[in-house]
C-alpha cells in the first residue's frame, strides 16, 4: 500500500514551457485535491475532485488545469509555466466513509520556473 | 470564507519541556473539523491531531494535545516533553462536516527544539 504517490519530485520549468504532475492513490478514495505551498506559507487549493469525471476549482486555480478519468489519478496541468508558479505541489486523498475522513498527502513536487 | 490564523511564524523550546502552539479560526458554522499536521524538513504533511467540533472532550494524541475553545474560535496544540524529533513547521487547518471536505490551511509555525 503506497498511499499517494506524485512524480516528479523536483523539475526546472523555463518560462512559457507546460508540465503536467502526477499523482496517483491506491486507497481507493473517492475524494483528490491539488494544493500548492509557497516558502513560508501555508497549502492553498487549486483544484479537487469527488470523482472520477468531476473536478471543480479551489482557491488559486489561474494557470493549472486538472482531469480525474480513474478513480486513482489526478494530474494537474501547468500551461505557459510562470516565475509565479514556482512552488510545492502537494497532492492529497481522502474516504468518504468515515467519521474524520482526514487527508493523506503525497511527498510532494518542487517546481522552480526560471 | 473560512480563515486560520497562526499568529506565532516561529517557536523554540528546550528539550523535554512543553511548547503551546496558537490557532484561530473563523467560520459561521457549527459543524466542522479541525486538524494539526506537522511538516519535517522532508516536506511530508503528517497528521498530528484532529478534533470534531460537536466533542467538547480535548482530543489527545500520547504527548500532544489540545485545548479547543469553540466559543472564542481557538484551537491549540501543546506538545509535552518535546523531544528533537519534534521540530518541523506545524500547521492548523479546518474544514466543514460534509461537501467536498476541503481544508484551509494557518500559514505555520516553525518549531525548534533547543537540545
Amino acid at each position: 500500500n503506497a498511499g499517494v504517490t506524485q512524480t516528479p519530485k523536483f523539475r526546472i520549468l523555463k518560462i512559457g514551457q507546460s508540465m503536467t504532475l502526477q499523482c496517483t492513490q491506491d486507497m481507493n478514495h473517492n475524494y483528490m485535491y491539488w494544493y500548492r505551498q509557497d516558502p513560508g506559507m501555508g497549502l492553498k487549493l487549486i483544484y479537487y475532485s469527488v470523482g472520477a469525471g468531476i473536478t471543480d476549482k479551489g482557491e488559486v486555480p489561474n494557470g493549472y488545469n486538472v482531469s480525474r478519468s480513474t478513480t486513482e489519478d489526478f494530474p494537474l496541468r501547468l500551461e505557459l509555466a510562470a516565475p509565479s508558479q514556482t512552488s510545492v505541489y502537494f497532492c492529497a486523498s481522502s474516504s468518504t466513509s468515515g467519521v474524520y475522513n482526514e487527508q493523506f498527502f503525497g511527498p510532494g513536487t518542487r517546481l522552480t520556473v526560471l | 470564507a473560512q480563515t486560520v490564523t497562526q499568529s506565532q511564524p516561529e517557536m523554540s523550546v528546550q528539550e523535554a519541556e512543553t511548547v503551546t502552539l496558537s490557532c484561530t479560526y473563523d467560520t459561521s458554522e457549527s459543524d466542522y473539523y479541525l486538524f494539526w499536521y506537522k511538516q519535517p524538513p522532508s516536506r511530508q504533511m503528517i497528521l498530528v491531531i484532529r478534533q470534531e467540533a460537536y466533542k467538547q472532550q480535548n482530543a489527545t494524541e500520547n504527548r500532544f494535545s489540545v485545548n479547543f475553545q469553540k466559543a472564542a474560535k481557538s484551537f491549540s496544540l501543546k506538545i509535552s516533553d518535546s523531544q528533537l524529533g519534534d521540530a518541523a513547521r506545524y500547521f492548523c487547518a479546518y474544514r466543514l462536516r460534509g461537501g467536498a471536505q476541503k481544508l484551509v490551511f494557518g500559514q505555520g509555525t516553525r518549531l525548534t527544539i533547543n537540545p
